[in-house]
């Protein structure tokens, strides 16, 4: 059974870069049958997928236009897990932030989740 | 980019009768790629439906969903009372997006 488990700061100050790490059980970062993704919940935005990396013989990318100029999702093969970096953060990014894993076998569901961090920006 | 508009925004019922709720996408999307989740306060999302109609890992026979092209629907033929959540219709195409949910609320 494969477990997300995250870690993180909860505050960020804005204008700095946001960072959460997501430790993977059960399954590997460089599974060829999953993507590796973050997504995020706010009251104002809703659910909103962020990006995700994946490997199908070499590393891929794919991030959402409305953080693109500002994001890395990064995997780590020797640690098993993968982060998030948002940089130049600001109090809209405020948000529960959530790492989750696509399943070719359930059609790119995302059928596991972290448990969710709580990242607000504020000085 | 595509937009996901789900209908109701909240739904009163009582425990057993059955739940219909729909989404609407802006455009033509490929059922293959269309999955439903719920959410618990203070939980994370959980898989309930993926392609359009396959029920997810321990998800009761009770939920399913149809649809195509710009009209999906999941149904609960009775609601349990650990049934009463906020569910989301969500696509996957060349980005991921979610619908702004439809909360099923105990009457």
């Amino acid at each position: 059974q494969v477990q997300l488990q995250q870690s993180g700061p909860g505050l960020v100050k804005p204008s700095q870069t946001l960072s959460l790490t997501c430790a993977i059980s059960g399954d590997s970062v460089s599974s060829n049958s999953a993507a590796w993704n973050w997504i995020r919940q706010s009251p104002s935005r809703g659910l909103e997928w962020l990006g995700r990396a994946y490997y199908r013989s070499k590393w891929y990318n794919d991030y959402a236009v409305s953080v693109k100029s500002r994001i890395i999702i990064n995997p780590d093969t020797s640690r098993n897990h993968f982060s998030l970096q948002l940089n130049s953060v600001t109090p809209e990014d405020t948000a529960v932030y959530y790492c989750a894993r696509a399943s070719v076998s359930r059609q790119l569901g995302l059928d596991s989740w972290g448990q969710g961090t709580l990242v607000t920006v504020s000085s | 980019e595509i937009v996901l508009t789900q209908s109701p925004g909240t739904l009163s019922l009582s425990p057993g009768e059955r739940a219909t709720l729909s989404c609407r996408a802006s455009q033509s999307v490929s059922s293959t790629y269309f999955d439903w989740y719920q959410q618990k306060p203070g939980q994370a999302p959980r898989l309930l439906i993926y392609g359009t109609s396959s029920r997810a890992a321990g998800i009761p026979d009770r939920f399913s969903g149809s649809g195509s092209g710009t009209d999906f629907t999941l149904t609960i033929s009775g609601l349990e009372p650990e049934d009463f959540a906020v569910y989301y219709c969500q696509h996957f195409g060349s980005s991921r997006t979610f619908g702004q949910g439809t909360k099923v609320e105990i009457k």
